[in-house]
């Protein structure tokens, strides 16, 4: 089955920094790579996704770089903000669908001012 | 109007109870799933079902038992607890051929004494 490795598991930034958030996966039939997002006592939203065929994919201050040679694949926050503060799950999936992810380990992003 | 809800929040028991989640979904999607996310926040499928129908079972023990009495909803029952059951229990649904996205319930924070 897929392993998705998560780096670093916390990750303390100062209000305006970027932060930067890489996974690897194993399994190069791999093909559908979400971002999910879990505020403090809250449920993960999904706030990025993308898919082996794109190498980028940017959403205002979040963006997502896919390296399928690699086997890696970053989430990217620019101007990070006190509200950015969560726990980030990456994700890979075989065959594309949501049925078949196998999540990250987590990393705690803290945003301090 | 809560897209998927499940019940309850919390449930504090002793060892050796038997419990339950209840899980709706009112999105009209076709699969659903129970995700555990223990005290380090990893976040582990347990089970999904799609149209009613078992998919995945991931090595978890015969005491947890999925029920779907319908497309909507996807209970959990839970035999002889156990002090390592405790955990957050996630529901989660999605719609195949679509985007993917899971949609998370609200947690249940299960806690064995």
């Amino acid at each position: 089955g897929e392993n998705v490795e998560q780096h670093p598991s916390t990750l303390s930034v100062q209000e305006g920094d970027s932060a930067v958030i890489k996974c690897t996966y194993s399994d190069s039939a791999s093909n559908y790579f979400p971002w999910y997002k879990q505020e403090l006592g809250k449920r993960p939203q999904l706030i990025i996704d993308i898919r082996s065929n794109v190498g980028e994919k940017k959403d205002q201050r979040i963006a997502v770089t896919l390296n399928k040679t690699a086997k890696h694949f970053s989430l990217h926050i620019t101007e990070t903000q006190p509200e950015d503060s969560a726990v980030y799950f990456c994700a890979a999936s075989l065959g594309g669908t949501a049925s078949k992810l196998t999540f990250g380990t987590g990393t705690r992003l803290q945003v301090t001012l | 109007d809560t897209a998927v809800s499940q019940t309850p929040k919390y449930l504090v028991t002793q060892m050796g109870n038997d419990k339950s989640i209840k899980c709706e979904q009112n999105l009209g999607h076709d699969t659903m799933y129970w995700y555990k996310q223990d005290s380090k926040k990893f976040l582990k499928i347990m089970f999904s079902y799609n149209n009613k129908e078992l998919i995945i079972n991931e090595t978890v023990p015969n005491r947890f038992s999925p029920k779907s009495p319908d497309k909507a909803h996807l209970n959990l029952h839970i035999n002889s607890l156990e002090l390592g059951d405790s955990a957050v229990y996630f529901c989660a649904s999605s719609q195949a051929g679509g985007s993917e996205k899971l949609f998370f319930g609200s947690g249940t924070q299960l806690s064995v004494l």
